[in-house]
């Protein structure tokens, strides 16, 4: 009964192609995140959603637009993908209060392998 | 900006051997602090975290970190590290902008850890 589920795992794919990763929380969270790790293992936030509502857009491209149908439900569809998206994208989420962060449970991953 | 710093990039020890991982963070506010574990081909989890109170934490797994407000630091320790705490350690800052939680997770860059047997 995974906390954070992510799909896919891996993807493999061509430039230019546009492919989406899914991601559900069954943790009653109200506040989700997409994080980038690159190859040297650095993380850094893409998007953080509140209650469906964008609440952090780092410096990411447009190509990258997350979509968030309900506070439960988190996805990332990236457009003409370039070599540089490959990465690994973790999903979180956690409750977030107005002075207080709290924990974030992340997914396993999605490694994007752009060739 | 604020911005995370570990300064061991990788650390090699031997079981036993006692561990302390160091985190500097650049950020003159109030701050919530993390340390999160990242085994082989697992999800990142939570080791212990720092809000208030006593700035010696305790987490899982026999780890404990001390939150040194006048350094900016908040180092991991362990006092006899295992075979199975090989894994990758991230520091991680939440800052905030007055009173008012920024809702951002900041991580440094990790630190691999390898223990030989």
């Amino acid at each position: 009964d995974t906390a954070v589920s992510q799909t896919p795992k891996y993807l493999v794919t061509q430039m230019g192609n546009d492919k989406s990763i899914k991601c559900e929380q069954n943790l009653g969270h109200d506040t989700m995140y997409w994080y980038k790790q690159d190859s040297k293992k650095f993380l850094k936030i893409m998007f953080s959603y509140n209650n469906k509502e964008l609440i952090i857009n780092e410096t990411v491209p447009n190509r990258f637009s997350p979509k968030s149908p309900d506070k439960a439900h988190l996805n990332l569809h990236i457009n003409s993908l370039e070599l540089g998206d490959s990465a690994v994208y973790f999903c979180a989420s956690g409750t977030s209060g107005r002075t207080i962060m709290g924990e974030l449970f992340f997914g396993e991953g999605s490694r994007l392998t752009v060739l | 900006a604020q911005s995370v710093s570990q300064h061991n990039h990788h650390v090699i020890l031997s079981e036993a051997a006692s561990l302390e991982l160091g985190c500097n963070y650049s950020y003159g506010g109030t701050v919530n602090l993390f340390w999160y574990v990242q085994y082989p081909g697992q999800h990142l989890q939570l080791l212990l975290k720092y809000f208030s109170g006593d700035p010696l934490v305790k987490g899982i797994k026999g780890f404990e970190a001390e939150f040194i407000k006048s350094k900016f630091s908040f180092n991991l320790r362990k006092p006899s590290v295992q075979w199975s705490d090989t894994a990758e350690y991230f520091c991680a800052v939440n800052a905030r902008q007055g009173s008012s939680n920024t809702g951002k997770l900041i991580f440094g860059q990790g630190t691999t850890l390898q223990v030989k047997p």
